[in-house]
């Protein structure tokens, strides 16, 4: 089964708003994305968490914070945004084979509109 | 810096018949995965085929196969027998091997006619 949820998959929120996105995936891979999306547009990586650790970020906003309680779950959380920041955001994951690249799995993404 | 180039944004095929995308990349590195990827409107990214660089045979997935040219840096994707399920953005995407990071094209929209 290779299938990656997230929840909620439309979110609309004021600036000056909390929020939160969730992904999981349950298989038992150790690697994690989340990418920014807008229309037309290929994705762009904004955070790579292997073995719960972050270890890449893309120089992204600190009003993005990304957060991995297990290796299940992946958690974007979500501060003070801007109207710009509206995008669909994409999670992904792969198996995190240490020291090689493998095939990344996407979830069907979250639709945020910041008003 | 790795890039993938996609110079067709919008294509279009009849129903049942082929049709061919074309990718280029620029790389350095000898030791990578190349990766077609499909977006329906419905939005999520699918995983089309995958073919590793030190693989001399084209990867095949039922319609769907890749005419995989490393000298060259091209990687095209050629979907048979077309349907109407097969309209979608279509990216193609690079990964060194010892990296975790994809690196995507600009897509090419596919419209599939009867």
């Amino acid at each position: 089964d290779t299938e990656v949820t997230q929840t909620p998959k439309h979110l609309v929120m004021g600036m000056t708003n909390k929020k939160s996105l969730k992904c999981e995936q349950h298989m038992g891979h150790r690697a994690m994305y989340w990418y920014k999306q807008k229309a037309k547009k290929p994705p762009e990586l904004m955070f790579v968490y292997s073995y719960e650790k972050l270890s890449i970020n893309e120089s992204v906003p600190s009003r993005f914070s990304p957060e991995c309680p297990n290796s299940s779950l992946l958690n974007l959380h979500l501060h003070a945004l801007q109207p710009e920041d509206s995008a669909l955001y994409l999670c992904a994951s792969s198996q995190g084979s240490q020291g090689r690249a493998d095939t990344q799995y996407f979830g069907p993404g979250t639709r945020l509109t910041v008003l | 810096a790795q890039t993938v180039t996609q110079s067709q944004p919008e294509m279009s095929v009849q129903e049942a018949e082929t049709v061919t995308l074309s990718c280029t990349y620029d790389t350095s590195e000898s030791d990578y995965y190349l990766f077609w990827y499909k977006q329906p409107p419905s939005r999520q990214m699918i995983l089309v085929i995958r073919q590793e660089a030190y693989k001399q045979q084209n990867a095949t997935e039922n319609r769907f196969s890749v005419n995989f040219q490393k000298a060259a840096k091209s990687f095209s994707l050629k979907i048979s027998d077309s349907q109407l399920g097969d309209a979608a953005m279509y990216f193609c995407a690079y990964n060194r091997r010892t990296a975790s990071k994809l690196t995507f094209g600009t897509g090419t929209r596919l419209q599939v006619t009867l």
